[in-house]
């Protein structure tokens, strides 16, 4: 009965590599979320998306980029892994402008 | 540009206690606000989020109140146990028009130890 699910919980990797990180919801909700948390444990939105539009944070470099497959999927793509990616991430959806859920988060640590 | 403060950044007390939890935020113009508890090495757990039309929200032993003119939030846990020890965060929602999709701004939090 998961609401918001990411895979993987945790991703070790070297610098330089490209991964993905995957965010499914099964809540019905139509605009998904990626927010990063930093290790003084403050969080920023990165994106927002609904079927129709993408939101990016001014400050996301341009080696994320979110995929959406579906209204149910929202995955987070990031090219050219640099030390400064090492950070918790965390998915959210909502109906529109209601309750966002979060999903359990995922560890990413760039060596 | 908004920014959200939370007051205090750690507060420690004893079970039972009553306690309040401060958040501010510099623009009035929100459209909602969300208090969210996480627990050490997890996920969010959204509490109370309240509309930007709203006075206060209620869930169990929690009250959320929002003045929003003010640019003010407080999140008010009473009889307090060691299981509400956790971060809470406040969070808003940028008012907007029309439609289309944005994320909260959070506050750095309140880490909350309530001692047994």
């Amino acid at each position: 009965d998961t609401a918001v699910s990411q895979t993987p919980k945790y991703l070790v990797t070297q610098m330089g590599n490209d991964k993905s990180i995957k965010c499914e919801q099964n809540l019905g909700h139509d605009t998904m979320y990626w927010y990063k948390q930093d290790s003084k444990k403050f969080l920023k939105i990165m994106f927002s998306y609904n079927n129709k539009e993408l939101i990016i944070n001014e400050t996301v470099p341009n080696r994320f980029s979110p995929k959406s497959p579906d209204k149910a999927h929202l995955n987070l793509h990031i090219n050219s892994l640099e030390l400064g990616d090492s950070a918790v991430y965390f998915c959210a959806s909502s109906r529109r402008s209601g309750t966002q859920y979060f999903g359990p988060g995922t560890r990413l640590l760039v060596l | 540009k908004q920014e959200v403060t939370q007051i205090p950044a750690a507060l420690s007390v004893p079970e039972g206690e009553n306690l309040v939890l401060n958040c501010s935020f510099t623009d009035s113009a929100i459209y909602n606000l969300q208090w969210f508890r996480q627990d050490p090495g997890k996920g969010l757990t959204s509490l109370l989020l309240i509309q930007s039309s709203q006075r206060e929200q209620t869930s169990g032993r929690l009250n959320a109140s929002l003045d929003k003119s003010s640019g003010r939030s407080t999140l008010y846990i009473a009889a307090s146990q060691p299981g509400d020890s956790a971060t809470y965060l406040c969070a808003v929602r940028p008012g907007y028009s029309g439609g289309g999709a944005d994320g909260l701004t959070f506050g750095k939090g309140t880490h909350l130890i309530i001692q047994p």
